[in-house]
């Protein structure tokens, strides 16, 4: 298993500014993902984090809006950046474990965040 | 294009009956699947899986079934217990492919007592 350590949990931002989540996971992982879960809707992904690359950023995600960094392999931060009340989400980052055909996904607490 | 899709957002069921929420796909390569429990405030937590060589993985009261043919996987949940009221979400792995997960669009499952 892994655990996962998200922070901040929640936070009211005001339109127009910038928000930082960060990632902590108790053990070195290769990749990093960050999901998205509008109200009432599946978990998107974001993007990928690979440590000492750039993350790969899925359809309709944004570097510019949604910078990554990943500076070691048990952290990671999302910023979400010049924020709109569109972007009130959780905001979830995740990491893999597979073993032959089991493959298993492991959550932060996620970080709801309400753009006001 | 959803490739992993929950066509009941929500199903309601007294305790100690049976729940069953479903999950369709579309993307043949899919081959390892899995259900996730997701409690507000709280990140999703995996419940069971099931790879494509088989049809039914049991775990407790949980009980995944796939039917390939059909690209059709279903959770069963006997007996219910209000505990169990969460958001369930599918999702669905190509190995060898980045292993990323596709997430359903999830369901909201609220047992009575």
């Amino acid at each position: 298993s892994a655990v996962i350590s998200q922070k901040p949990s929640r936070d009211i931002c005001q339109r127009g500014t910038s928000l930082t989540i960060q990632c902590q996971v108790d053990s070195q992982v290769t990749m990093m993902f960050w999901y998205r879960q509008q109200p009432g809707q599946s978990l998107t992904l974001i993007a990928t984090a690979n440590q000492g690359s750039e993350a790969t950023y899925e359809s309709g995600f944004v570097i510019d809006k949604f910078p990554i960094s990943r500076p070691n392999l048990t952290f990671s931060t999302l910023t979400v950046s010049n924020m709109s009340p569109e972007d009130s989400s959780i905001y979830l980052c995740s990491v893999e474990r597979s073993a032959g055909w089991s493959t298993e996904a492991f959550f932060g607490q996620g970080t709801r965040l309400t753009v006001v | 294009d959803q490739q992993v899709k929950q066509n009941s957002p929500s199903l309601s069921v007294q305790e100690g009956r049976i729940s069953i929420l479903n999950c369709d796909y579309t993307n043949s390569m899919f081959d390892y699947f899995l259900w996730y429990k997701k409690y507000p405030a709280e990140g999703p937590t995996f419940l069971i899986s099931i790879s494509s060589i088989k049809d039914k993985n049991e775990d407790g009261r949980f009980t995944v079934f796939l039917n390939k043919s059909a690209k059709h996987l279903s959770l069963h949940i006997v007996p219910s217990q209000p505990g169990d009221s969460a958001v369930y979400f599918c999702a669905a792995v190509v190995h060898n492919a980045g292993n990323m997960l596709t997430f359903g669009g999830g369901t909201r499952l609220m047992v009575k007592p």
